[in-house]
């Protein structure tokens, strides 16, 4: 059975710092995905990860995908307040079975 | 609608009663998914339809909870004999395709917030 966990759980850190959550998957697996929630919000997709060595970026974000590590990496770089939220990976169960499981989430804070 | 449509926003029910929740998906999404959220926890999947029928019921955690979706596009989570720990977000994504192609993103709801007193 698949399992995806996060770490941190929990992350509170400075603006402008860098640093980076990763994301581990038990099972071989090409695909990954990254989501953001907002407190009482909805998922919103923020990455689409769908090969070895896939990296994406977007504004301060950038994710990366190692399969073979079973290992993604979502990189903040000049965290702001605005990026506060918590941040989802999920990972399709197996190929082709379109069944996507969730990690634990990673609660971001950033301070002022 | 743009988005992906869930309603009630809010059910508050009591121990023992009959609850349905309902999903409209992005106009021309085959595929369909159910999940549930408590408090502090990710999304734990449910249910996935493709098209009519439920390509993968694996996550439906016993049979008081049913999902249709007979004309392939709105679908009904159903769930008999609620009980307090069914008390969740129930999440409702949609995607465009499966299949060759597809990139698997889903389109999330707001989520129906179901309270079993």
């Amino acid at each position: 059975e698949l399992k995806v966990e996060q770490n941190p759980l929990f992350l509170s850190m400075q603006e402008g710092k860098n640093y980076t959550i990763y994301c581990n998957y038990s099972t071989t697996s090409d695909r990954l995905y990254w989501y953001r929630q907002d407190p009482g919000k909805s998922l919103e997709s923020l990455f689409v990860l769908l090969s070895n060595g896939a990296v994406k970026q977007e504004g301060r974000l950038m994710a990366s995908l190692d399969t073979k590590a079973r290992l993604s990496t979502l990189h903040i770089t000049a965290a702001v307040h605005d990026l506060s939220a918590t941040y989802f990976c999920a990972v399709e169960g197996a190929s082709g079975t379109y069944k996507y499981i969730f990690g634990t989430g990673t609660r971001l804070k950033v301070l002022a | 609608g743009a988005g992906v449509s869930q309603t009630p926003s809010n059910k508050v029910t009591e121990k023992g009663k009959y609850v349905e929740l309902r999903c409209d998906p992005i106009s021309g999404h085959t595929a369909l998914y159910w999940y549930r959220q408590s408090l502090g926890q990710g999304p734990e999947f449910l249910i996935y339809f493709q098209g009519t029928g439920a390509a993968d019921d694996s996550g439906l955690p016993n049979d008081r909870f049913f999902a249709v979706r007979p004309e392939g596009s709105v679908s009904t989570l159903k769930i008999q004999r609620t009980e307090r720990g069914d008390s969740a977000v129930y999440l409702c994504a949609s995607s465009l395709t499966t299949g060759t192609g597809s990139t698997g993103e889903l389109f999330f709801g707001e989520g129906s917030r179901l309270t079993v007193l």
